[in-house]
């Protein structure tokens, strides 16, 4: 079965510094992992998505996150962001036609 | 084109009531998939739909029921409503029930059971 852990439930910083989103997934069969962002009264928003290919993978609005296979992780970065970016950030795993999401992560930014 | 348009946005109901709701997926997609989101359990699965035909199921009680129509258009009902019911329902739309598409969500159905 696949399962997926965000370590942070809350993540503050400042605008304009960078920022990691952890997340482990576990997963039996093949690996395909998605980070979802969430604004408040929102639906989900698909930020980026490996399937295969490079271990790096660039999403939307200068999200970025790295497949690290030895590591089971595929964590979310960002090297600047912005107050706009204030919202949840889900992390789910692609398992028996469903998705398997994290617990999310609240990224806080302050100016 | 559009996106997944999900109706209505917001609900009230009273405790033993039902309810149904919409989800009109993009157009050419033929899978929607259904998802509960509460503060105390994050996002669940509820079930997955291709060509009018229920695929995958998540572990929720038989209240929670759903159905897919020929123009993939889909609708979830809920009976005999509880208050642990109160949740944001997602829909999700893909080309294809296969595990390397990308699902597009719709903007949710928030539930309220008072």
């Amino acid at each position: 079965a696949q399962s997926v852990t965000q370590l942070d439930s809350q993540v503050p910083v400042f605008e304009e510094a960078p920022v990691e989103l952890r997340c482990n997934y576990s997963s039996s069969v093949s690996v395909y992992l998605f980070w979802y962002v969430q604004y408040p009264n929102q639906g989900l928003q698909l930020l980026l998505k490996y399937l295969s290919g490079s271990t790096l993978v660039k999403g939307i609005n200068g999200f970025e996150a790295e497949f690290n296979k030895s590591q089971t992780s595929f964590h979310l970065r960002k090297p600047s962001v912005h107050i706009s970016d204030t919202a949840e950030y889900f992390c789910a795993v692609k398992g028996g036609n469903k998705l398997v999401f994290g617990a999310g992560t609240i990224l806080r930014v302050k100016s | 084109k559009a996106g997944v348009t999900q109706t209505p946005r917001y609900l009230i109901k009273t405790r033993g009531q039902q309810v149904t709701l919409s989800c009109s997926p993009i157009s050419g997609h033929r899978s929607v998939s259904w998802y509960q989101q509460t503060p105390g359990q994050g996002l669940q699965f509820l079930f997955e739909y291709f060509s009018e035909t229920q695929r995958n199921k998540g572990n929720f009680p038989g209240r929670f029921s759903g159905r897919q129509f020929s123009n993939s258009r889909s609708e979830m009902n809920v009976s005999t409503l509880e208050l642990g019911d109160s949740a944001l329902y997602l829909c999700a739309s893909s080309l294809a029930v296969s595990l390397n598409t990308e699902a597009f969500f719709g903007q949710g159905t928030r539930l309220t059971v008072v």
